[in-house]
């Protein structure tokens, strides 16, 4: 598609089982970031990928989170068993390449919104 | 530590008047610096960016905005604001690593 696609769209867990959150960036696009959106939060940056190089992992809350992208394109966000505080939107973003470098417009996808019960 | 500060929670204007949507940023250098909007239950679209050059900047939907180095600030405006523009507007700075680091938002409800 011509914009960054994630899926699920809406998701509804129990404490404690794990998640995984899917994201196909924009075609072409290097760099693929995760932020997560709370209430009353804003947004929070979590983590990011340029091509091969090692992620930018500093944003990530707790270790029960962790990404990869595979084959440098799509990438998943797995939370290990989430708790209520985990309840967000989780929004995937890409970029030709690092925004920081080029200032490239990053782009968003329309988000996974999770709701843990 | 680098910061973007939005510092109204919620605006309410009149549709048909001018809108001023605040933003300051903490920064050494100059960063790159981003206007977002986030209509409800949407994903955020890129309205206009400063990188150099010009400071008073032409994004989509009728919106500019103005950088000013001296006052580290980066102010969103529209002269005439339509029903269609509520939504919450996000400023945002890339700081070199490459992340965008965000402001907390500012809700816009636009009075009939």
């Amino acid at each position: 598609g011509a914009g960054v696609s994630q899926s699920p769209s809406n998701k509804v867990t129990e404490k404690g089982k794990d998640v995984e959150l899917r994201c196909d960036p924009i075609s072409g696009h290097t760099a693929l970031y995760w932020y997560r959106q709370s209430l009353g939060q804003g947004l929070e940056f979590l983590i990011y990928f340029q091509g091969n190089s090692a992620p930018d992992k500093s944003g990530l809350p707790s270790d029960r989170f962790s990404a990869e992208r595979t084959g440098g394109s799509v990438s998943t966000l797995t939370i290990q068993r989430t708790q209520q505080e985990d309840s967000a939107v989780y929004l995937c973003a890409s970029s030709l390449v690092l925004s920081g470098i080029s200032g490239n417009t990053i782009y968003f996808g329309e988000g996974s919104w999770l709701t843990v019960v | 530590a680098q910061s973007v500060t939005q510092p109204d929670i919620h605006i309410t204007v009149s549709e048909g008047a001018s809108l001023e949507l605040r933003c300051n940023y903490s920064y050494g250098a100059t960063p790159y610096l981003f206007w977002y909007v986030q209509s409800p239950g949407q994903g955020l679209q890129l309205l206009l960016k400063y990188f150099s050059g010009d400071t008073l900047v032409q994004g989509i939907k009728g919106f500019e905005a103005e950088f000013k180095r001296s006052q580290s600030s980066f102010n969103l405006r529209k002269p005439s604001v339509h029903w269609s523009d509520a939504a919450e507007y996000f400023c945002a700075v890339t700081v070199g690593q490459g992340n965008l680091i965000f402001g907390k938002g500012t809700k816009l409800s636009v009075k009939p």
